[in-house]
């Protein structure tokens, strides 16, 4: 079993959709929670991160984490054909090496 | 400029050969780190290095080595290069204490015949 497991999708919307985000893991000793986001062609870039559990909001974008579930979540509201791409989770922990696991990454499509 | 480049940006290789891929940061972080992505598998930690002198193995070395020439300097070699080594390699780069914000490269798609 992976310690972080992600839909690869593909995920198809109408633009001005909700879409939902999703990521599970297995290391309880996670507790920094970052999405990625990487476009065709390009290297993946930081789009949010939350430490602990709770929700983050940036604009159009909430990242939620429930970890008594091992579960987080990546909201994208009023959604653009700008928003298709790649998303990826990753994780890590506090202490130690800290290096980041990351999900496969869920390809979205946001259709105009 | 990009603050993290990578040479080549493609390239195609035979079963055998020996092949260095390069990564070169303006940003001034202090760790560097080297990537695989294969689809459906996501992104998997080769190598990565905290300074000069640390260098440590990620989930998949095995038939990888590296070289951190410089601070800003972070190498990939693959020896022997084989089929499945096919992928995109990603070189990212970050500040200590910040683990959460890397900073990735353009990528190099390496083909192994």
């Amino acid at each position: 079993q992976k310690e972080v497991e992600q839909d690869p999708g593909p995920l198809s919307v109408p633009e001005g959709a909700i879409v939902s985000l999703n990521c599970t893991y297995s290391n309880s000793a996670f507790q920094y929670f970052m999405w990625y986001r990487q476009y065709s062609r390009k290297g993946p870039e930081l789009l949010m991160y939350t430490y602990s559990s709770g929700n983050k909001e940036d604009g159009r974008f909430t990242a939620q984490v429930d970890k008594s579930s091992k579960y987080i979540s990546l909201f994208i509201r009023d959604s653009q054909p700008s928003d298709s791409a790649t998303y990826l989770c990753a994780m890590s922990l506090i202490q130690g090496a800290q290096k980041l696991v990351f999900g496969q990454g869920t390809r979205l499509t946001i259709n105009p | 400029d990009a603050d993290v480049t990578q040479t080549p940006r493609n390239r195609i290789t035979k079963t055998g050969k020996r092949i260095m891929l390069e990564c070169s940061q303006t940003k001034g972080h202090d760790r560097m780190y080297w990537y695989r992505q294969d689809p459906g598998l996501g992104l998997r930690l080769i190598y990565y290095s905290f300074d000069v002198k640390d260098i440590n193995k990620g989930e998949i070395s095995d038939g990888y080595s590296v070289s951190r020439q410089a601070q800003a300097k972070f190498s990939l070699s693959l020896e022997s290069a084989i089929p499945n080594q096919t992928a995109l390699y990603f070189c990212a780069t970050s500040v200590s204490g910040h683990q959460e914000t890397q900073y990735f490269g353009p990528g190099t798609r390496l083909l192994v015949l």
